[in-house]
């Protein structure tokens, strides 16, 4: 599945605090991206990253932060968690010179209390 | 920005009928147009894509259309099978970016 890990694949966390997700992959592909999929929206877009530390923000980036300090991870950072941030949060890596295709991770499970 | 929607919601075909998911657009520069098939639990997976410049592709049971003057598209599944239930998202990639926008989704049964 296109050498994309993601950690933790599930979480369960109280609202307040701040989380971290990471997104690894092993394929060298410039863009990263990170999505929440809730129910009745399909895949929204929080943030992106097109290089090492490039990143831009997406249609539902408030709340959320990114870093890219290594082409291989992407951090999604949950300042301060709310339950309106419960959701499953897909990470996924493009390369345009290996033709576009956006790869997705396995989906992490994120529950604010 | 990009503007993606995709009907129906939910579709529920027999084995063996045809299904067809429609998707619109609105940026008229946008040039890639995956579909991705994600099971219950599973990520989503690319099944096919089509280019602006063309109209057509079809990977055997599979296939997508593209009208760009009309600015829509869609995915068409012959033959269907149970294992072809699963939800079907279309996706637009503007012309001048590496973002995809992506359709609600359908949830497509096939009814033994």
């Amino acid at each position: 599945d296109a050498g994309i890990t993601q950690s933790p694949r599930h979480k369960v966390t109280e609202t307040g605090t701040p989380v971290t997700l990471r997104c690894h992959q092993t394929e060298n592909h410039r863009y990263m991206y990170w999505y929440r999929q809730d129910p009745g929206h399909g895949l929204r877009l929080i943030h992106y990253s097109y290089g090492v530390k490039d990143t831009d923000k997406g249609e539902v980036s408030d709340g959320y932060s990114v870093s890219r300090s290594k082409t291989e991870d992407f951090l999604l950072t949950l300042e301060s968690a709310t339950s309106s941030q419960t959701s499953v949060y897909f990470c996924a890596i493009s390369d345009r010179d290996r033709g576009e295709t956006q790869y997705f991770g396995p989906g992490t499970r994120l529950l604010v209390l | 920005g990009e503007n993606v929607e995709q009907h129906p919601s939910t579709l529920s075909v027999q084995e063996g009928d045809s299904a067809v998911i429609k998707c619109t657009y609105s940026d008229s520069a946008s040039n890639y147009f995956p579909w991705y098939k994600q099971e219950l639990g599973k990520r989503p997976q690319l099944i096919i894509d089509i280019r602006s410049n063309v109209g057509e592709k079809k990977d055997q049971r599979i296939a997508v259309t593209l009208n760009k003057t009309a600015k829509h598209f869609s995915l068409h599944i012959t033959e269907t099978q149970p294992e072809d239930s699963a939800v079907y998202f279309c996706a637009a990639r503007g012309g001048s970016n590496y973002k995809l926008t992506f359709g609600k989704g359908t949830l497509l049964t096939v009814n033994p």
